[in-house]
Formats: C-alpha cells, structure tokens, sequence
C-alpha cells in the first residue's frame, strides 16, 4: 500500500547542517515533495524534485533521491532558529487523481 | 501570490452539531482537496474534487461528510454531525493540474475544528 516514514524528531545545532529523511513505498511515484508547517500555520511548499532527478538544490536546501532505496532526503544547511518547524514528505502516488500521501513529519528544533 | 483561503480558522462546537469549513481556492485551479491533521498525526487525504464531482475519497470520508461546490469560487466541507474524533484541523488544498509539478498543491492555512 502506499506508505511514506519519516523520524519524528531531529535536534541541531544553530549553524549545522540538518538532514531530514524518508521512505517511501511506491516506485512509480513522479513528484515528491517537502512542506514545511511552522507553529499554528498551514503547509507551505518548500521544494519538490521529479523522480527522474537525483538531487536538486535550492539555495540553502538540497533534495536527493535514492529511487533504488526509496529514499528522500532534505538537507538544510546553515540552519537557522527559523528553520524550526515541521518538515513533511509528501508523494503524489500513481493511479486515481494523484493524491498527495503525506509522512508523519518531522519536528525540527534548532538550538544556540 | 496566490492564496488558498479558509474561514473561519478555528470553530468550536458540540458533538452532534453539523459544520461547515469553507475554502476559496485559487481562481484559476481546477482541482480542490481537503485533508486533515489531528493533533500530532499525519496529515490525511479526504477528499479530491474535480468538474463538480468526486474524484476520490479515502476511508475516513464516510456518509457523514459532504463537500461541494455551491458557486463559482467557494469549496466547503459539511460534517452533519461531529463526534469527539472529528477534532482536528482541516486543510483545504487546490491545484491547477492533475499533478502540479511546480506548484505542488497549495493549502489553505486550515481550520481547526474542536468538537466538546
């Protein structure tokens, strides 16, 4: 079934790069996606990356995809008390009208 | 920039009451969907809509929701009659295609909904 994981929680330092994984179970998934959701407010697109890339950057982000693991991952580098936030993968899996699928998300605290 | 709008952004009511969240997608999207967080869980697809009809509903949408399309701009959600477990905040997400590449989906600030 469709299915996407992600670890709950990740700590860093202010400065430090921050890496954000997940997993996915479906292949034939065409865009993949990171929202970012702060405090009390909506979902808000951060990036996204076609599966037929590899990595994509974005200023201070950096998206890699790993189709053969079925992993996604979300660097953030030299990041900032305002990047704490919830980060959410979410894929648009084939069939139907290509609802987003989203994971659990993961809470990022960074710290002085 | 383009806006998914929701009002109200946070209703409080008694369990058994109806609801109605009501969304004004962006102008030119042709493709409406609602989601919702509960507190601390995934956020869960509901609903898709498209050509004033349902495209595809997932296992929580059962007979006591409704969403529709009443004129040319608002999307609403109706709940006839909340429980307790329907306490969450609802997402209302409009696209221009099927599969929006650049824009991805762009959601609304959401509703939070609290049945006591």
């Amino acid at each position: 079934g469709e299915d996407v994981e992600q670890s709950l929680f990740l700590s860093v330092r202010e400065g430090d790069s921050s890496v954000i994984n997940c997993t996915y179970t479906d292949s034939s998934s065409t865009y993949l996606y990171w929202y970012k959701q702060e405090p009390g407010a909506g979902l808000q697109l951060l990036t996204y990356i076609f599966s037929n890339m590899d990595m994509k950057q974005d200023q201070r982000l950096t998206v890699l995809l790993n189709k053969k693991d079925k992993h996604l991952s979300l660097r953030i580098a030299d990041t900032q008390t305002g990047d704490s936030a919830i980060y959410f993968c979410a894929l648009v899996f084939s069939g139907g009208y290509n609802k987003l699928i989203f994971g659990a998300g993961t809470r990022l605290a960074v710290h002085p | 920039e383009p806006e998914v709008t929701q009002t109200p952004s946070h209703q409080v009511t008694q369990m058994g009451q109806e609801v109605i969240l009501r969304c004004v997608p962006i102008s030119n999207h042709l493709y409406f969907y609602w989601y919702r967080q509960i507190l601390g869980q995934k956020v869960e697809f509901l609903v898709s809509f498209y050509n004033n009809e349902i495209s595809e509903k997932s296992e929580i949408f059962d007979d006591q929701f409704s969403v529709e399309r009443p004129d040319g701009s608002n999307f609403t959600l109706k709940i006839r009659s909340t429980k307790l477990e329907d306490s969450a905040m609802y997402f209302c997400a409009s696209s221009e295609h099927r599969s929006s590449a650049h824009y991805g989906y762009t959601f609304g600030s959401g509703t939070r909904l609290t049945v006591v």
